[in-house]
């Protein structure tokens, strides 16, 4: 069970590099998120998508881009990085419609580190 | 906008105690989903408990039990008979209850609880 995998683990970047971070998903789920986690500031949304097709913007979304590529992946990418942009991100999906009063649980990635120098 | 607050930035407890982690948020909605996440040392994400803010049974999930006070805006994380395993990132996090589809999470800060043999 894959579930939700996140590429690469590990990057490291210089001011002003470019990147995109990758998130498939096996669950044949409608909703996927980014979030990042900084020391002292638990998980903050950046992008999600609620189905394939939608975008929308969370609490922190300046500096990135998100794309979701189809129902099983969705992109974020840095144009232009920067050292605030050093942090642990991650990925989540989620069912994303209602079965009863269930909401649907977040599934997340692993993670990924960026540093950016 | 709702929010999520975790008052105790870190904890301890004595294998086989008992720890209660403390949660309160702000929302005027009534109809949502509250969850404790649970990320170890590994870093992956792992959902301990879930509740539903219409139900005034209190979830049990194991040795997982928490406290809702839903006029109290409350919702307290109860771990039995601790074990070393749950050395662990606590977060807390509110889901507002959309139809169709979900809305993202929202979390708070986390409290940081270390387990003692």
């Amino acid at each position: 069970n894959a579930g939700v995998t996140q590429t690469p683990k590990f990057q490291v970047l210089k001011t002003g590099q470019s990147m995109t971070l990758q998130c498939a998903q096996d669950m044949n789920h409608n909703s996927m998120y980014w979030y990042r986690q900084d020391p002292g500031m638990g998980l903050r949304l950046i992008y999600y998508s609620a189905s394939e097709g939608t975008t929308d913007k969370g609490e922190v979304p300046n500096g990135y881009n998100v794309s979701r590529l189809n129902k099983r992946e969705f992109s974020l990418r840095l144009e232009s990085a920067a050292p605030s942009q050093t942090s642990v991100y991650f990925c989540a999906s989620s069912e994303g419609r209602l079965k009863g009063w269930y909401a649907g649980e977040l599934f997340f990635g692993e993670g990924s580190r960026l540093t950016v120098l | 906008a709702q929010t999520v607050t975790q008052s105790q930035p870190e904890m301890s407890v004595q294998e086989a105690e008992t720890v209660t982690l403390s949660c309160t948020y702000d929302t005027s909605e009534n109809n949502y989903y509250l969850f404790w996440y649970k990320q170890p040392p590994s870093r992956q994400m792992i959902l301990v408990i879930r509740q539903e803010a219409y139900k005034q049974q209190n979830a049990t999930e194991n040795r997982f039990s928490v406290n809702f006070q839903k006029a109290a805006k409350s919702f307290s994380l109860k771990i039995s008979d601790s074990q070393l395993g749950d050395t662990a990132m606590y977060f807390c996090a509110f889901m507002k209850h959309v139809n169709p589809g979900n809305t993202p999470l929202v979390f708070g800060k986390g409290t940081r609880l270390s387990v003692i043999a």
